[in-house]
């Protein structure tokens, strides 16, 4: 079974601009997560997604949103990019929520 | 608030020795626990995963759930300088709330 890919791998933007991240679980896995993680920091948790929808999400600002579609990808999104912002965002997939999860390699995002 | 406290390190065990890795845990409730491995610049992996009390043994790796003391350690014996990494642990209570992770341990086995 291939794993829980994500793209793009890395990414530079520049303060202010938007980007977006993708996830797709592994194959039959139905919830998503989404971590920050930043040099020091543990895995900060953003949002969970199962069945499409937004089932806990963690402290962060609005700026960040996510969503889910029909085949379980998921995508995130961040909007007016903050230096602050830099760090390996990482997508976990789980069969179920609380269930084992796996990660992806994770997108590592450079604010500059 | 749920959290999970590990000793942030480093652990510097000898090559060959057995390093021990331990997490607390605050809520009662927690069903399921996790150990993973993260090498620096990687994502996490999965060693192994614990749901009852007692040891779970694969290969050099030994998951102990002790729910009373609210703590899950991991052995790994015969420690390899590959095993250098940060481990963290994580639980989980239902299927309704995510899994909540320890800001990890970093271990190095010195050669």
């Amino acid at each position: 079974k291939a794993g829980v890919t994500q793209t793009p791998r890395y990414l530079i933007k520049t303060r202010g601009q938007q980007v977006t991240l993708s996830c797709s679980p592994i194959s039959g896995h139905r919830s998503v997560s989404w971590y920050q993680q930043t040099p020091g920091q543990g895995l900060q948790f953003l949002f969970e997604y199962f069945s499409e929808t937004q089932r806990n999400k963690g402290n962060f600002p609005g700026r960040f949103s996510g969503r889910q579609f029909s085949n379980s990808r998921s995508e995130m999104n961040v909007s007016t990019l903050e230096l602050g912002d830099s760090a390996l965002y990482l997508c976990a997939s789980s069969a179920r929520q609380g269930d084992t999860q796996y990660f992806g390699p994770g997108t590592r995002l450079t604010v500059l | 608030q749920k959290e999970v406290e590990q000793n942030s390190g480093p652990l510097s065990v000898p090559e060959g020795a057995i390093a021990s890795l331990n997490c607390t845990y605050s809520d009662r409730g927690s069903q399921s626990f996790f150990w993973y491995r993260q090498y620096s610049g990687k994502s996490p992996e999965l060693i192994m995963f614990i749901y009852s009390n007692g040891d779970k043994e694969d290969g050099r790796f030994t998951a102990q759930l002790n729910k009373a003391s609210q703590y899950v350690s991991l052995l790994i014996r015969d420690s390899q300088p590959s095993d250098s990494a940060t481990y963290l642990c994580a639980f989980g209570n239902s299927g309704n709330t995510p899994l909540v992770f320890g800001k990890g341990t970093r271990l190095s086995v010195i050669a």
